[in-house]
């Protein structure tokens, strides 16, 4: 079975940009959930998708918004990039999301200068 | 009330000895309970899990040992090896969050 899936691994953007990640899941699992990985803040979550819904939402700025297709795969995007948007942005996919094993992708690291 | 405390924040243990990592959290709609561990330039991996209906769940040489009462669970790894040097999350969830919440993670290094 083909793991969790996230591109691009590597990102550097200009500050007032925008990007967007992608997060393909493992095959069969619904709920897919975004993860921002720093140094000071450790993983904090930023929401989770089930079968094209958005279930939770942690408490970042509406700068960052998501979304899931009907196959499943996942889509975040950050809109005006500032500095501190620098991280590892993790996925993780899980058959029904909270209280249930979840599956991490490598990570898009993303840079912003 | 969402908050999972994990210590120590790094660990030096010689090879053949027993790395132990704590946790504690709050919220007792929590009923899942993993543990991650992370390489550098890499996601966290799913090492081990457990729910509050056991008190032990062992799977090779790892162990959660898990306290209801005391809203506490930790991490035993037995006859540590280099290769487990690596970055340990806990984390908790619960069936209705839709999320999980982690610790801030230890850092292990195992000396040869």
């Amino acid at each position: 079975k083909a793991g969790v899936t996230q591109t691009p691994r590597y990102l550097i953007k200009t500050r007032g940009q925008q990007v967007t990640l992608s997060c393909s899941p493992i095959s069969g699992h619904r709920s897919v959930s975004w993860y921002q990985q720093t140094p000071g803040q450790g993983l904090q979550f930023l929401f989770e998708y089930f079968s094209e819904t958005q279930r939770n939402k942690g408490n970042f700025p509406g700068r960052f918004s998501g979304r899931q297709f009907s196959n499943s795969r996942s889509e975040m995007n950050v809109s005006t990039l500032e500095l501190g948007d620098s991280a590892l942005y993790l996925c993780a996919s899980s058959p029904q999301g909270g209280g249930t094993e979840a599956f991490f992708g490598q990570g898009t690291r993303l840079t912003v200068v | 009330q969402q908050q999972v405390k994990q210590s120590p924040q790094s660990l030096i243990v010689q090879k053949g000895g027993i790395s132990i990592i704590n946790c504690a959290y709050e919220n007792t709609a929590f009923d899942y309970f993993p543990w991650y561990q992370q390489f550098p330039g890499k996601g966290p991996a799913l090492l081990i899990a457990i729910r509050p209906d056991v008190s032990e769940k062992k799977e090779g040489r790892f162990t959660i040992s898990f306290n209801k009462s005391a809203k506490q669970f930790s991490l035993h790894i037995m006859d540590s090896q280099p290769g487990d040097s690596a970055t340990y999350f806990c984390a908790a969830s619960g069936s209705g969050t839709y999320k999980y919440i982690f610790g801030t993670g230890t850092r292990l290094k195992v000396l040869a």
